[in-house]
């Protein structure tokens, strides 16, 4: 089966930047994603990374190291709209191609 | 586009009682899915389909929960019995494909039972 750790929360001031590592355990890996939810609201897709390396959208990024199971998404330059949580989610060939999401980390976005 | 449509947006029901939730995906998107998220246990696939046809429903938790998609346009998640412990969001989403993840989820319904 696949399993996803991420921390459960952060807190950090406007301007800073924030981390979010996610470590995964999958059998067919085929790459790693981000969504965003605010409060009340629905996920919404951020970034994928399907290769190892550094994707850039604007102010967040995300990481991938496929050897190390390991990726992260970083917050550059956080506004108060940052305050949500953020998933990693998984598509694992080996388990049907479902998508398999981390608990979330809840982001506050302080002034 | 208009997006996932989803519908109701609330739903308040007695235990027992038939609850009957439906989606709208993005059109021309090949794949829907269903979710259910609660704090326990976060956000859960319960069945997939691709072109119509259900292809993982190994989240769906037990026999009273059931899901079709008759047509593209078009999906239902039914309930039936429902119980307390079915109180969560339900989302539904769609992808135009499994390549890079994108999926495209609706503003979710919100279900207690009482």
């Amino acid at each position: 089966g696949q399993s996803l750790e991420q921390p459960s929360e952060v807190t950090a001031v406007e301007g800073a930047i924030v981390q979010i590592n996610c470590t995964y355990q999958t059998s067919g890996f085929y790459g790693l994603s981000w969504y965003q939810q605010h409060d009340g609201g629905a996920p919404t897709f951020l970034s994928y990374n399907g290769l190892d390396g550094l994707e850039e959208t604007g102010r967040f990024s995300s990481f991938l190291s496929r050897s190390d199971s390991y990726g992260y998404l970083l917050l550059q330059e956080l506004q108060m709209k940052d305050s949500a949580s953020y998933f990693c989610a998984v598509r694992d060939e080996a388990a049907g191609n479902k998508l398999t999401f981390g608990g979330g980390t809840r982001v506050l976005v302080k002034p | 586009d208009a997006g996932v449509i989803q519908s109701p947006r609330h739903e308040v029901t007695e235990m027992g009682q038939e609850v009957t939730l439906r989606c709208k995906p993005i059109s021309g998107h090949d794949y829907l899915f269903w979710y259910r998220q609660t704090m326990m246990r976060g956000l859960e696939l319960l069945i997939y389909f691709n072109n119509n046809v259900p292809i993982d429903d190994s989240g769906m938790p037990e026999d009273r929960f059931s899901a079709k998609m008759p047509n593209a346009s078009f999906s239902t998640l039914k309930i039936q019995p429902s119980e307390p412990r079915d109180s969560a969001v339900y989302f539904c989403a769609s992808s135009p494909g499994l390549g890079r993840e994108t999926q495209y989820f609706g503003p979710g319904t919100r279900l207690l039972v009482l």
